[in-house]
């Protein structure tokens, strides 16, 4: 069974600097996809980037990008320019491919901003 | 990206009495929606996935008879709480793929806060 691992619990950052958020993953399978979900407090969540297994190159979206490492089974998350607006909790999640397939997700993290 | 409804955002209820949630697509149809419960500082737990035109499949340990899922159109799902108890209170969230677009991408709702007094 697949499985995501969120280790970091809380994590906290300083307005206008850069965080990133540890995920790994287990998994047997040579294509899927992952995903970082965010969920502010109005608890709706909100997709905030998604990766292809396939694709080498790392998914950028503005001020999120990612570091996913395929051989390593880790996906992390990093946030430059971080903003109030970010505070939420994040949530890594894995797809397996195919038509009925369910995303896993980890525990999730819990970032805070500093003014 | 695709927009996700739930109805209604908050809801108190009764012990025994039975709760209904509704779940569209707005601007999409979804063959395939998903129920998820939440409690406070945790993760999303699959409850159930819906099809529509068939039967909801469900997760381990999920009570099909106490949580009845119909899936009767493209654009609606919806998940009954039946004889609600106060261990029922909790935040169900949906999401629905659109199988027009990145089909891998699932997209939520926002949310129903439950509560069972």
């Amino acid at each position: 069974a697949q499985t995501v691992t969120q280790s970091q619990p809380e994590m906290s950052v300083q307005e206008a600097e850069t965080v990133t958020l540890s995920c790994t993953y287990d998994t047997s399978e040579s294509d899927y996809y992952l995903f970082w979900y965010k969920q502010p407090p109005s608890r709706q969540m909100i997709l905030v980037i998604r990766q292809e297994a396939y694709k080498q190159q790392n998914a950028t979206e503005n001020r999120f990008s990612v570091n996913f490492q395929k051989a390593a089974k880790s996906f992390s998350l990093k946030i430059s320019d971080s903003q109030l607006g970010d505070a939420a909790m994040y949530f890594c999640a894995y797809l397996m491919t195919g038509a009925n397939s369910k995303l896993t997700f980890g525990k999730g993290i819990t970032l805070s901003v500093r003014p | 990206g695709a927009v996700v409804s739930q109805h209604p955002s908050r809801v108190i209820c009764k012990s025994g009495t039975s709760v209904k949630i509704e779940c569209r697509s707005l601007d999409f149809q979804a063959t395939t929606m998903f129920w998820y419960r939440q409690f406070p500082k945790q993760s999303l737990m699959l409850m159930a996935t819906s099809n529509e035109g068939s039967k909801a499949t469900y997760e381990q340990g999920v009570e099909k008879d106490k949580f009845l899922i119909n899936h009767a159109s493209l654009t609606l799902s919806t998940l009954t709480v039946t004889s609600a108890h106060p261990e029922d209170s909790s935040f169900y969230i949906c999401s629905a793929r659109d199988p027009q677009g990145e089909q891998e991408t699932q997209y939520f709702g926002p949310g129903t806060r439950l509560l069972v007094l």
